[in-house]
């Protein structure tokens, strides 16, 4: 089945750009008809979708994140990638990657599967 | 962007009793409305997609009803790996959207 993976660094400094990867396994992010999302939960808050990218490379940003977001992907390696610029203390959150499916059938099209997040904690 | 705005904010109950958890959408969603369990240190856990089904692998403990703006989760019986935070998640409207939990604890 679709395994997601989050990597990248734990720790980001104020004003630099936080970058993230999503390394997907068991299937192809440039076929079918799936998003690959971004989503971040700071600690007991519920979580927020951030961006999302479709297999054929289109793209939506959340209006909140617009002016600083960029996602991408590299279907040759199967990631797709997050870099949020000019952090601050506030973008201090567990980052998540998930696929959800756009025009399926049933639960393909809610956010299943998520990868397991990784904690970025923004600080001097 | 819709608001989810869910209650209570914490459940107190005990092994065996039956749990309903409640979600308020700003405007209506139609039945684009799901839910996910989330426990320390997991993801988020798909439940209930389209108000009312159950994804693979659920208990049928588990129920949703509603539609439009208004929504209920119930768990039947409660079991001890049922205690976690719940989130209701809406994706009728861009931005899709998740309300800000329900905490049921023991």
């Amino acid at each position: 089945q679709v395994q997601l993976q989050e990597s990248g660094p734990g720790l980001v400094r104020p004003s630099q750009t936080l970058s993230l990867t999503c390394t997907v396994s068991g299937g192809s992010i440039g076929s079918g008809s799936y998003y690959w999302n971004w989503i971040r939960q700071p600690a007991g808050k519920g979580p927020e979708l951030i961006g999302r990218i479709y297999s054929s490379g289109s793209i939506n940003y959340t209006p909140s994140f617009k002016s600083r977001l960029t996602i991408s992907m590299d279907t040759s390696k199967n990631q797709f990638f997050l870099k949020l610029n000019s952090v601050t203390a506030a973008d201090t959150a567990v980052y998540y990657c998930a696929r959800v499916g756009y025009g399926l059938s049933g639960s393909d099209n809610w956010f299943d599967p998520w990868g397991q997040g990784i904690l970025v904690t923004v600080s001097s | 962007e819709v608001v989810l705005t869910q209650s209570p904010a914490t459940l107190s109950l005990s092994p065996g009793e039956r749990a309903t958890l409640s979600c308020r959408a700003s405007q209506s969603v139609s039945d684009y409305l799901g839910w996910y369990q989330q426990k320390p240190g997991q993801p988020p856990r798909l439940l209930i997609y389209d108000a009312s089904n159950r994804a693979t692998g659920i208990p049928a403990r588990f129920s949703g009803s509603g539609s439009g703006t208004d929504f209920t989760l119930t768990i039947g019986s409660l079991e001890p790996e049922d205690f976690a935070v719940y989130y209701c998640h809406q994706r009728s409207k861009w931005p899709p959207s998740f309300g800000q939990g329900t905490k049921l604890e023991i």
